[in-house]
């Protein structure tokens, strides 16, 4: 069956451009989280949805990032302003259950690598 | 994250040789998970343990919580070049609406 799929997989952007990212979760996923990879390092949350509503968003480095989940399915996170330090991959994850939940288990997408030039 | 830190940074093993990665949290687990990744790829799920002084296996892989749900281990029975990866720990903490993941552990096995 189809996984969590994430578009798009590369993009190089200038400093200063606004960039969106989609994520496409598993259908039917309750749960869906946002992190950012730096080169060499693990995943730092960014932000974790339950169904639309963002229940968390402690890991948004700064305001110029923003994430939205209206629908409860396809979530995007928006960089407005990108700085080169925002260059990483970002990853999205979904999961059937919630945060919690002792059945709980992400799923990852591919991830998008972002270079801001 | 600094809530867990993952020890080896890298390893490099002669095919065949067991080995063992540790992840310790500075907080309570409420689950503590394991995936692997490879190089421009997503993260790929092992496996999840909640109870402390639970053991699991896959292949020849296991992983075990200990009691005080603090620290876990990743061991790694006559590893194959397959095994080669970047092995990450990550948790849900007790009271925090977040996932937590360690610096992972970058493994090279050599034929």
């Amino acid at each position: 069956g189809a996984g969590v799929s994430q578009s798009p997989r590369y993009k190089v952007a200038k400093r200063g451009q606004d960039v969106a990212l989609r994520c496409d979760p598993i259908s039917g996923h309750v749960s869906l989280f946002w992190y950012q990879q730096a080169l060499g390092q693990g995943p730092e949350f960014l932000t974790y949805f339950q169904n639309e509503a963002q229940l968390d968003k402690s890991g948004l480095p700064s305001d110029r990032f923003f994430a939205e989940r209206p629908e409860g399915s396809v979530s995007t996170l928006k960089i407005q302003r990108t700085q080169q330090e925002d260059s990483a991959v970002y990853l999205c994850a979904s999961s059937l259950a919630v945060l919690g939940a002792t059945s709980y288990e992400q799923y990852f997408g591919p991830g998008t690598r972002l270079t801001v030039t | 994250s600094q809530e867990l830190e993952q020890s080896p940074q890298s390893l490099i093993v002669q095919e065949g040789k067991n080995l063992t990665i540790n992840c310790t949290s500075s907080k309570t687990l409420y689950g503590l998970y394991w995936y692997k990744q490879k190089y421009g790829e997503g993260l790929i799920f092992l496996m999840m343990l909640q109870k402390g002084g639970e053991e699991k296996s896959h292949e020849k892989i296991t992983a075990k919580l200990d009691e005080k749900k603090q620290q876990s281990s990743l061991h790694i029975t006559a590893s194959q070049p397959s095994h080669a990866g970047i092995y990450l720990c990550g948790a849900h903490l007790w009271g925090f609406n977040k996932f937590y993941f360690g610096s992972g552990t970058k493994l090279n096995v050599k034929p």
